[in-house]
C-alpha cells in the first residue's frame, strides 16, 4: 500500500525566498507522484507530476521537484516566493501497476503555505 | 480540451434534509469520476470513484450515496443530512484507460449544514 507524509502543516516564507515544501511517501511499487495547489475556495490543481525518467520535473508557476528514490521524497521547491504562491499545497502518490482502485491518488494532509511581505 | 463542472458552488441545507451534488466532464470519454470531501484540518478524504456507468465503488461507509447514470455525470446523494455532512466536496476525474494518471478537480461545493 501506498502512503505520503508531508511535513510541516504550515510553512511560512518572505517574499522572494527559496519555497521548500517537502514529501516522504511509501509505496511497494515504482510509484507515480504529484502535486496539486489549492487557493482558498477553489479545487485542485495540478503542478507537476512524475511518472518515469528525468528526476527532476518542471511544473507551472516557476515550481519543480524532484524524485530521490533512495530518500523516498518529492520536495516542491521554487528559488523565489510571490504572494501570489500563498495556498495549500498537497502532495499525492499512486502506484500504476498495482491491482485494484485504478488510478487512485493517496494524499498528504496537505501544507499551508504563508508568504510574507 | 476537458472540462468538469460542480454545481453548486455553495449549499446551505437544514439537518434532515436532502442532497444532491451534481458533476459534469466534457472532452473526454469513459472517464474515472471521484468524489472527495474535505473538512477542516483533515485533507482530502475519497468518498466514491466510479470507473463506469453503473460502477460505484464506495471507500468510507457513510450516510452518502453516488450514482453514475451517464459516462460523464457523476451525482453525490443524501437521504438525510447529517451535521457532520458539512465540508467542501470536491469532483475529479481522470483517463480512463491508462493507470496512475493524474486527477483533474472540480471548483468544489462548500455545504453547510445547519
Amino acid at each position: 500500500a501506498q502512503s505520503v507524509t508531508q511535513l510541516g502543516s504550515h510553512v511560512s516564507v518572505s517574499e522572494g525566498a527559496l519555497v521548500l515544501l517537502r514529501c516522504n511517501y511509501s509505496s511497494s511499487v515504482p510509484p507515480y507522484l504529484f502535486w496539486y495547489v489549492q487557493y482558498p475556495n477553489q479545487g485542485l490543481q495540478l503542478l507537476l507530476k512524475y511518472t518515469t525518467g528525468a528526476t527532476l520535473v518542471k511544473g507551472i508557476n516557476g515550481f519543480e521537484a524532484e524524485f530521490k528514490k533512495s530518500e523516498t521524497s518529492f520536495h516542491l521547491t521554487k528559488p523565489s516566493a510571490h504572494m501570489s504562491d500563498a495556498a495549500e499545497y498537497f502532495c499525492a502518490v499512486t502506484a500504476p501497476n498495482y491491482g485494484g482502485s485504478q488510478g487512485n491518488l493517496i494524499f498528504g494532509k496537505g501544507t499551508k503555505l504563508s508568504v510574507k511581505p | 480540451s476537458q472540462t468538469i463542472h460542480q454545481w453548486p458552488a455553495t449549499l446551505v441545507q437544514p439537518v434532515g434534509s436532502p442532497l444532491s451534488l451534481e458533476c459534469t466532464v466534457e472532452g473526454t470519454s469513459n472517464p474515472n469520476l471521484y468524489w472527495y470531501r474535505q473538512a477542516a484540518g483533515r485533507g482530502l478524504q475519497l468518498l466514491f470513484y466510479s470507473v463506469g456507468i453503473g460502477q460505484i465503488s464506495s471507500e468510507v461507509p457513510q450516510n452518502l450515496s453516488a450514482s453514475r447514470p451517464q459516462d460523464r455525470q457523476f451525482i453525490l446523494s443524501s437521504k438525510k443530512l447529517l451535521l457532520s455532512d458539512s465540508g467542501f466536496y470536491l469532483c475529479a476525474w481522470s483517463v480512463g484507460t491508462l493507470k496512475g494518471q493524474p486527477q483533474h478537480f472540480g471548483d468544489g461545493t462548500r455545504l453547510s449544514i445547519l
